[in-house]
Parts: structure tokens; C-alpha cells; sequence
């Protein structure tokens, strides 16, 4: 049973517009949400996190919004580059459960910048 | 970011055969995990370790034992390789809970 779900494999856009990245998710339990970046031959990088307190943390160009009453969360890149192009993690973690701390990811999507 | 080095970075084995992956860490952090990573499927959880000898399975341990005897060492073993081990396995860390993880580089195993 998948607990993160990326339902788009993948997405393109034009250079210059938004990127919007969904992820929705079904344990309740999680309170904490990250986006790694994750480039051919290369292991995963963090991009942003947010924590279940918030419903919005921004970072430059990358803001996640958070919605729990639909467990549901979004990445979105303004403007996007072509350099962004990459495949896109969502992962989550339940910190406050008491239980030990591991990342569940969802299966990707594939973001293709076009110049 | 984190030193994370993996070891070997590229394997072929044959099945049946036991194989053995390193993940080096030098920045003392607490959790290390294993994940692999196969299309379609993004990145499963194999096994993880939240301490020195203290570890848990995670959504696909079936066929892998781990172990971290120290540290900085977590080691990944496939006690008999099959060709579904097939896959890129990244070794990640992280220093406590709540904290973003750490990736390394990734290896890529190929079981013939």
C-alpha cells in the first residue's frame, strides 16, 4: 500500500512559467514533508521540507504548500529553468509519533524545463 | 553536505552469490537507511539503523540483512544475489529526527 503518491511520472513546461509538483499521501501520522531533486547518475538532494505546523515554507524560487485536511501537498517552482529539470521526490515522515525516523517517498515525477 | 561515500559504485554478479555494500559517513549522524531505487517504483526502503547495532526493516527487507557495528559504517548484504535485487542502492543519513537526509552518490548492482 503506498502511502506517498506522485500520480503525474511526469511534467513539462516552458522556461520562464510555473512548475507545480503534487503529492498526496494516506498515513495521517506524517507531520513532516520534503522535496528531493534528483538528477541521472547522481544520489537525491534535498530541496525543501514543511513541517505539519504550516501550511507554506518558501525558499528562493521553491515554495511547498501543504494542505492536511486533504493530505495534500505541492511544489511550486517560479519561474522555472531549464536547469531544474530533473525528477522531483516527495517524501514523508511521522516525527512526533514516537516512532523511529525514516523517510517514505513516492515513486517520482519527471520534470522537463523547455527553453 | 554530508560525506556519504558508497562502496562499490558499480557491481555485476552472478545469482547465488553473497554481495556486500558499504556506506561510509563522516559526519556522525545518527540514522542511516538503505533505499533502492528501480523504475516505476522511485525509492524503497530496505533497512535502517538508528543507533550503533540498531536496526528495523523497512518496505522491502526481504532477501537483505543489515548491520553498523560503528558509526560511520552501515553495511548492506544479499546473503544469495537473485536478479530482482537488480538496482541502484543509495545509501542515505541523517543526524535526528526531523532533520533532511542525506544521499550518497548511489551503486548500481546487476545480478546475472
Amino acid at each position: 500500500d503506498q502511502q506517498v503518491k506522485q500520480n503525474s511520472p511526469s511534467l513539462s513546461v516552458q522556461e520562464g512559467r510555473i512548475s507545480i509538483l503534487n503529492c498526496d499521501y494516506t498515513n495521517s501520522m506524517f507531520d513532516y514533508f520534503l522535496w528531493y531533486k534528483k538528477y541521472p547518475a547522481e544520489g537525491p538532494t534535498f530541496l525543501i521540507s514543511i513541517s505539519s505546523i504550516k501550511d507554506k515554507n518558501e525558499d528562493g524560487r521553491f515554495t511547498v504548500f501543504l494542505n492536511k485536511s486533504a493530505k495534500h501537498l505541492s511544489l511550486h517552482i517560479v519561474p522555472s529553468q531549464p536547469g531544474d529539470s530533473a525528477v522531483y521526490f516527495c517524501a514523508a515522515s511521522a516525527i512526533s509519533g514516537g516512532s523511529n525516523y525514516k523517510l517514505t517517498f513516492g515513486k517520482g515525477t519527471l520534470l522537463t524545463v523547455n527553453p | 553536505d554530508a560525506g556519504i561515500t558508497q562502496s562499490p559504485r558499480h557491481k555485476v554478479t552472478e545469482t547465488g552469490t553473497p554481495v556486500t555494500l558499504r556506506c561510509h559517513q563522516t559526519e556522525n549522524h545518527r540514522y542511516m537507511y538503505w533505499y533502492r531505487q528501480d523504475p516505476g517504483h522511485g525509492l524503497r526502503l530496505i533497512h535502517y539503523s538508528y543507533g550503533v547495532k540498531d536496526t528495523d526493516k523497512g518496505e522491502v527487507s526481504d532477501g537483505y540483512s543489515v548491520s553498523r557495528s560503528k558509526t560511520e559504517d552501515f553495511l548492506l548484504t544479499l546473503e544469495s544475489a537473485t536478479s530482482s535485487q537488480t538496482s541502484v542502492y543509495f545509501c542515505a543519513t541523517a543526524y535526528a529526527t526531523g532533520s533532511k537526509a542525506f544521499f550518497g552518490q548511489g551503486t548500481r548492482l546487476t545480478v546475472v
